[in-house]
């Protein structure tokens, strides 16, 4: 398919257990973005990555939360000591083309027990 | 502070009905306004773009206006169909080219047979 994929669908962890959420964007989009969405809010910026250039980290919540992204491609959201608040919806979306568009993935529903 | 606020919070109508979705932004300055459909499970897809210059924008049943002065948005959808239950969700640009969007909480609509 030539969307954006994330992997896991669905994850649940245990109270200060470490999780990784995947994203793999669409081929050639240089731009990716990860955001929380929770209950009834709307999503929340984590971080931003363009092409090879310094990744925008300001919206994430705590030093718990890191993402990277390997060969301007593939990436991995990182949370560790995983907290009952971290619980919600990570999308993830690349950009490209006119108007820097966002396409989306479907997400990966993290709960925390 | 920028913000995004969308209304009705939820709405319920009968199939082939039409109903009309508000969205009333502060973000300042302006560059595009978004509106996208998200399913239950899903990310977001996108519906509309509009500029500033731009006052209406079509897409099948779904139309889009704009009123840059008023910074006031509404999605109209035309003869729902059952398909059309789902989140919609308002999301507004600052400065052209910025990659920081601010994202309405959403109308949760409803389509009954």
């Amino acid at each position: 398919g030539a969307g954006v994929s994330q992997s896991p669908s669905n994850k649940v962890t245990e109270k200060g257990k470490d999780v990784e959420l995947r994203c793999d964007p669409i081929s050639g989009h240089t731009a990716l973005y990860w955001y929380r969405q929770s209950l009834g809010q709307g999503l929340e910026f984590l971080i931003y990555f363009q092409g090879n250039s310094a990744p925008d980290k300001s919206g994430l919540p705590s030093d718990r939360f890191s993402a990277e992204r390997t060969g301007g491609s593939v990436s991995t959201l990182t949370i560790q000591r995983t907290q009952q608040e971290d619980s919600a919806v990570y999308l993830c979306a690349s950009g490209g083309g006119n108007y820097n568009e966002q396409f989306f993935g479907p997400g990966t529903r993290l709960t925390v027990l | 502070k920028n913000q995004v606020e969308q209304s009705p919070q939820s709405l319920i109508i009968l199939e082939g009905k039409n109903c009309t979705l508000q969205c009333n932004y502060t973000v300042s300055p302006f560059s595009n306004l978004r509106w996208y459909k998200q399913d239950t499970g899903r990310g977001p897809v996108s519906l509309t773009i509009m500029t500033f210059s731009e006052n209406t924008k079509s897409n099948g049943r779904y139309t889009a206006t704009l009123d840059a002065d008023t910074k006031q948005s509404s999605l109209h959808i035309t003869a729902s169909q059952l398909s059309d239950s789902a989140s919609y969700i308002c999301v507004v640009s600052g400065v052209s080219g910025t990659y920081k969007y601010i994202f309405g909480t959403g109308t949760r609509l409803k389509v009954l047979a």
